[in-house]
């Protein structure tokens, strides 16, 4: 069963920002909110995590909202090599919990 | 810092081939996971260890699949004999802890003709 829902595919123009949505309407309070990504041929990329406040990092922003049942992954300054798959996972730090769970992500196609 | 680093890159073999692939990890992680990715299934994980030890290998198919973690900075997936429908990406993964992020390495392409 899905925990989180994000649209199957979006297009940003380069150099603009790049915002991913996703939802998790059943998120439990002990659960983070993970962004991977997967450029083709390569392996899963950690981009950000984050419990309830909003997290920046040299990747990228995450918003969490109020009631965390959504949020949104920001590219600030979308480039070609962006072009990737983006997975938004919700997982406890909890024994029994240690796999990620990769759903069909988002298929994010950079603009020239 | 170098990444988790898996090799070899691709692999080709026959069926009933043996087939080693091999991972070395964060320096300092403690935890080492292995996924198996293919189009069908996505991304499973196989199995993790912890501390050297293995903790969970309910993921692991069937009995021609064994890992094996010798010391905090090798470990092994081995299968034998091989089949085609083994053919898939294997990516290893490292984290400081069980349950922090996991980094994941560029994986090796399993091709069983």
């Amino acid at each position: 069963d899905a925990k989180t829902t994000q649209p199957p595919s979006m297009d940003c123009a380069e150099g603009r920002a790049a915002n991913l949505p996703c939802n998790h309407s059943t998120i439990s309070g002990n659960e983070y909110v993970y962004w991977y990504r997967q450029i083709h041929s390569q392996g899963p990329q950690y981009i950000i995590h984050g419990l309830k406040n909003n997290e920046t990092n040299e990747m990228a922003s995450l918003i969490i909202t109020e009631d965390r049942k959504s949020s949104t992954l920001i590219l600030p300054h979308a480039t070609l090599r962006d072009t990737a798959v983006y997975y938004c996972i919700v997982r406890a730090p909890n024994f029994g919990n240690e796999k990620l769970t990769f759903g069909t992500g988002t298929r994010l196609t950079i603009i020239p | 810092d170098a990444g988790v680093i898996q090799s070899p890159r691709h692999e080709v073999t026959e069926m009933g081939q043996e087939v080693t692939l091999r991972c070395k990890p964060i320096s300092g992680h403690n935890s080492l996971f292995w996924y198996r990715q293919t189009m069908m299934r996505g991304l499973e994980l196989l199995i993790y260890f912890n501390n050297n030890v293995p903790i969970d290998d309910s993921g692991m198919p069937e009995d021609r699949f064994s890992a094996k973690m010798p010391n905090a900075s090798f470990s092994t997936l081995k299968i034998q004999p091989s089949e085609p429908r083994d053919s898939a990406v294997y990516f290893c993964a490292s984290s400081q802890g069980w349950t922090d992020t996991q980094y994941f390495g560029p994986g090796t392409r399993l091709t069983v003709l």
